[in-house]
């Protein structure tokens, strides 16, 4: 069982406000992933860390931010939210030299 | 441009059926294979996974077939139970971008009792 979580399960929110997606682990995985999701379809990845301080884009194209200040947190940013980030949005870790990715329960965003 | 075809996109089958879920990729530089299981609200979750060095890989209920020259895999499910009511995805990934994982478009699999 992996020990990633995810804050706020459920978040609805107005269009234009800023909003920041949790993300912990607890099993000092170096490698953190953001993940977004419609209803139904594939995981496309958003973000990346190899590590503290470093940060990547994935290959959806996202207007969301991330920081990885440390090893367990990788909070995601939403300056302006918007009816088209209406989403499911999936934190994962992994551990340096494994390939297994453990996933958060997610967070379901709802921006009216 | 979609790298890892899944199909079908839904299945339904009897309780004690074998559903089998298809998946092909393209890039032949994908060296990891996991299945992933995910649940109604529920993040998803590694079911079993493969290297193409093996062409056969069984946990439990869950065996994968893997053919490299066909650059297809599939899951199977054996002795299928109302349980297994979920979402799977078969993914891919390589060395190289933090091993990020290319996921099917996913199906829909309902056991009936």
């Amino acid at each position: 069982e992996a020990d990633i979580y995810q804050t706020p399960r459920y978040l609805v929110i107005g269009t234009g406000k800023k909003i920041t997606l949790e993300c912990s682990q607890t099993m000092g995985h170096d490698k953190m992933y953001w993940y977004q999701q419609d209803p139904g379809m594939e995981l496309h990845l958003i973000h990346y860390s190899y590590g503290v301080n470093s940060t990547e884009k994935g290959d959806l194209s996202s207007e969301s931010t991330v920081s990885r200040i440390r090893t367990e947190h990788f909070p995601l940013t939403l300056e302006s939210a918007r009816p088209s980030h209406t989403s499911q949005y999936l934190c994962a870790s992994r551990r340096q030299g494994r390939e297994t990715q453990y996933f958060g329960p997610g967070t379901r965003l709802l921006v009216l | 441009q979609q790298q890892v075809k899944q199909s079908p996109q839904s299945l339904i089958v009897q309780k004690g059926g074998i559903p089998i879920i298809n998946c092909a990729y393209e890039n032949t530089a994908f060296d990891y294979f996991p299945w992933y299981q995910q649940f109604p609200g529920k993040g998803p979750a590694l079911l079993i996974a493969i290297r193409p060095d093996v062409s056969e890989k069984k946990e439990g209920r869950f065996t994968i077939s893997f053919n490299k020259s066909a650059k297809q895999f599939s899951l199977h499910i054996m002795d299928s139970q109302p349980g297994d009511s979920a979402t799977y995805f078969c993914a891919a990934s390589m060395l190289g971008s933090a091993r990020q994982l290319t996921f099917g478009s996913g199906t829909q699999l309902t056991v009936l009792p």
